[in-house]
């Protein structure tokens, strides 16, 4: 069965304290590997797609990267405006299914 | 681009009364879109996938008779809660995957808050 963990459950770092966030997965064949970034109230907002180990995939202060058994979510020098839970998901090749395993997530809190 | 939207975005029903929760897909087309369900500080549940033009694949426990999905369109699909309960009461969020694109990643609705009294 497909499994997706993410840690920490919560971090809190201060403005300008970067950090990582992890998500490990088990999977028979990786599609992709998703990460998105959730605010509360909201609908998850698409990050980043990756495929295969060792792609990498930058948007503002954000990195993400992949290797056969995780992926790691970088936060460089965040603001307060980088609070939010965020998802990762992986989908699997075959299995005659489109949908996506997501973890339980991280929430991240930056105070100024 | 890949914007998906929601309506209502939030809705209280009285508890045996029906609601319809509509999700679109403003610039792409999507065969496929999901429909899940969060509880307050809880991850997503997937709670069935929606296929244009075909019946709905349910999750294990999903009531389908209880929660219709229909999706007769390339950018729409309806997600309608049945026989409401205040138990039914969540935050429900739809998502639509590109069809034209190769990839999986799915885009996500604003969300619809239900309350049932």
């Amino acid at each position: 069965e497909d499994q997706v963990t993410q840690s920490p459950e919560a971090l809190r770092l201060q403005e300008g304290e970067s950090s990582s966030l992890n998500c490990s997965y088990t999977v028979s064949g990786l599609r992709g590997l998703f990460w998105y970034r959730q605010d509360p109230g909201k609908g998850p907002e698409f990050l980043f797609t990756l495929y295969s180990a060792g792609e990498e995939k930058e948007k503002e202060r954000l990195k993400a990267t992949l290797t056969k058994k995780e992926s790691f979510l970088h936060i460089t020098a965040p603001k307060p405006e980088d609070s939010a839970t965020y998802l990762c998901a992986v989908k699997r090749v075959g299995g005659g299914s489109e949908k996506l395993v997501f973890g339980k997530g991280t929430k991240l809190t930056v105070n100024p | 681009g890949a914007v998906v939207s929601q309506h209502p975005s939030r809705v209280i029903c009285k508890s045996g009364t029906s609601v319809k929760i509509e999700c679109r897909s403003l610039d792409f087309q999507a065969t496929t879109m999901f429909w899940y369900r969060q509880f307050p500080k809880k991850s997503l549940m997937l709670m069935a996938t929606s296929n244009e033009g075909s019946k709905a694949t349910y999750e294990q426990g999903v009531e389908k008779d209880k929660f219709l999905i229909n999706h007769a369109s390339l950018t729409l699909s309806t997600l309608t809660v049945t026989s409401a309960h205040p138990e039914d009461s969540s935050f429900y969020i739809c998502s639509a995957r590109d069809s034209q694109r190769g990839s999986y990643e799915q885009y996500f609705g604003p969300g619809t808050r239900l309350t049932v009294t």
